[in-house]
């Protein structure tokens, strides 16, 4: 089992939609959790950082941590099709100077 | 926000050569980089830790004499594929970490040996 699963998809969207991607880990030391969002042959873009449990929003993005459940979520409001991309998870046990662990990634699809 | 800049976004080189690809931190200094590999459409595997003044970490699986790293500095790291073969293609991308930031990627360098 990994230490980090996540649901490859791929998730197709009609634009405007709510987006909720996910990924469940079994590490509970981890601490600081993270989404990517990967466009093709481009380096990850972070897009919102959390610290232990709690929401985090940011614009059409909200993150959830729920530690308790070894699960987060990020959600994506009036999702566009410019958000068509893959979308990573990725947690540490610290906020620096330690790897981080990806879950394997959603491709998620916006269609006009 | 936090920059990694990385160069060569692309490079193709003949089988036996070898490859320099560089990682600064342009914002913020840097005392730990890392490189990962990543294959079509899957996710990024961690292959080393590189560590500014000392010697990289090496992931389990990873040739530390292919692949050479060097942090000479807080905003510079450099990973030199050796001797690259065909089987090295693959896009290579680099991270580093500003304090309680998040982890910031460079833009990833594709490596295609013919």
């Amino acid at each position: 089992q990994k230490e980090v699963e996540q649901d490859p998809g791929p998730l197709s969207v009609p634009e405007g939609a709510i987006v909720s991607l996910n990924c469940t880990y079994s590490n509970s030391a981890f601490q600081y959790f993270m989404w990517y969002r990967q466009y093709s042959r481009k380096g990850p873009e972070l897009l919102m950082y959390t610290y232990s449990s709690g929401n985090k929003e940011d614009g059409r993005f909200t993150a959830q941590v729920d530690k308790s459940s070894k699960y987060i979520s990020l959600f994506i409001r009036d999702s566009q099709p410019s958000d068509s991309a893959t979308y990573l998870c990725a947690m540490s046990l610290n906020n620096a100077g330690n790897m981080l662990t990806f879950g394997g990634g959603t491709r998620l699809m916006v269609k006009p | 926000g936090a920059v990694v800049s990385q160069h060569p976004s692309w490079v193709i080189c003949k089988s036996g050569t070898s490859v320099k690809i560089e990682c600064r931190s342009l914002d913020f200094q840097a005392t730990t980089m890392f490189w990962y590999r990543q294959f079509p459409k899957q996710s990024l595997m961690l292959m080393a830790t590189s560590n500014e003044g000392s010697k990289a970490t090496y992931e389990q699986g990873v040739e530390k004499d292919k692949f050479l790293i060097n942090h000479a500095s807080l905003t510079l790291s450099t990973l030199t594929v050796t001797s690259a073969h065909p089987e090295d293609s693959s896009f290579y991308i680099c991270s580093a970490s500003p304090w309680d930031s998040g982890y910031t990627f460079g833009s990833g360098t594709r490596l295609t040996v013919v």
